[in-house]
């Protein structure tokens, strides 16, 4: 069966410092990848999206950047963050062949103090 | 523009007592509708989806979701809630004309259950 993992579940980083959040799907073959943020009391915002190794997409301008150095592995970094880039981050896949529905990982807190 | 709208930002309900939640698309092509939970601090789980065919989905945890073209609504029903089901739940729409993971959700809908 397919899993997905994503980590660290918590972090606590000061202003301008940077950021990298993993995330590693088991259990397929190119897959979708997504990074979703949930601000609090707020919905989710699609971040990227990837549908191949080095195919990022960005969905909104920000200070956050993605990247994919293999099939199965997503990474959501920063190089300086801001206070407001705060927030849980959620990584997500879809089987890219047939789409269908997305499965989400455990989240990532993320505060910036 | 595509929207989705859960009118119910939180909702109290009684355990035993049925729950009904709520939620509305505007799309301009054929919608894919999902639901999902959220446990405090946890990812979210699928619940149900809807793509085609019976308008009355059935899901886990004994959810079922209706498919109302008409009203473009795809509310959340169960008809008995547990005290496991205080979470808080979200509504997502996807098109064919999109890259299936590119939802788009509502603000969702948190459920407290009361003994």
């Amino acid at each position: 069966s397919q899993t997905i993992h994503q980590w660290p579940a918590t972090l606590v980083q000061p202003v301008g410092s940077p950021l990298s959040l993993e995330c590693t799907v088991e259990g397929t073959s190119n897959p979708n990848l997504y990074w979703y943020r949930q601000a609090a009391g707020r919905g989710l915002q699609l971040l990227f999206y990837s549908v191949g190794i080095g195919q990022i997409s960005s969905e909104v301008p920000q200070n956050l950047s993605a990247s994919r150095p293999q099939d199965r592995q997503f990474i959501l970094s920063s190089k300086k963050l801001l206070l407001s880039d705060s927030g849980f981050y959620l990584c997500a896949w879809s089987n890219g062949i047939s789409g269908n529905t997305i499965y989400f990982g455990e989240g990532s807190w993320l505060t910036v103090v | 523009a595509q929207s989705v709208t859960q009118p119910d930002i939180h909702i109290t309900v009684s355990e035993g007592a049925s729950l009904e939640l709520r939620c509305n698309y505007s799309y301009g092509a054929t919608p894919y509708l999902f639901w999902y939970v959220q446990s405090p601090g946890q990812g979210l789980q699928l619940l149900l989806k809807y793509f085609s065919g019976d308008t009355l989905v059935q899901g886990i945890k004994g959810f079922e979701a209706e498919f109302k073209r008409s009203q473009s609504s795809f509310n959340l029903r169960k008809p008995s809630v547990h005290w496991s089901d205080a979470a808080e739940y979200f509504c997502a729409v996807g098109t064919q004309t999109d890259s299936w993971g590119k939802l788009q959700f509502g603000a969702g809908t948190q459920v407290v259950v009361t003994p």
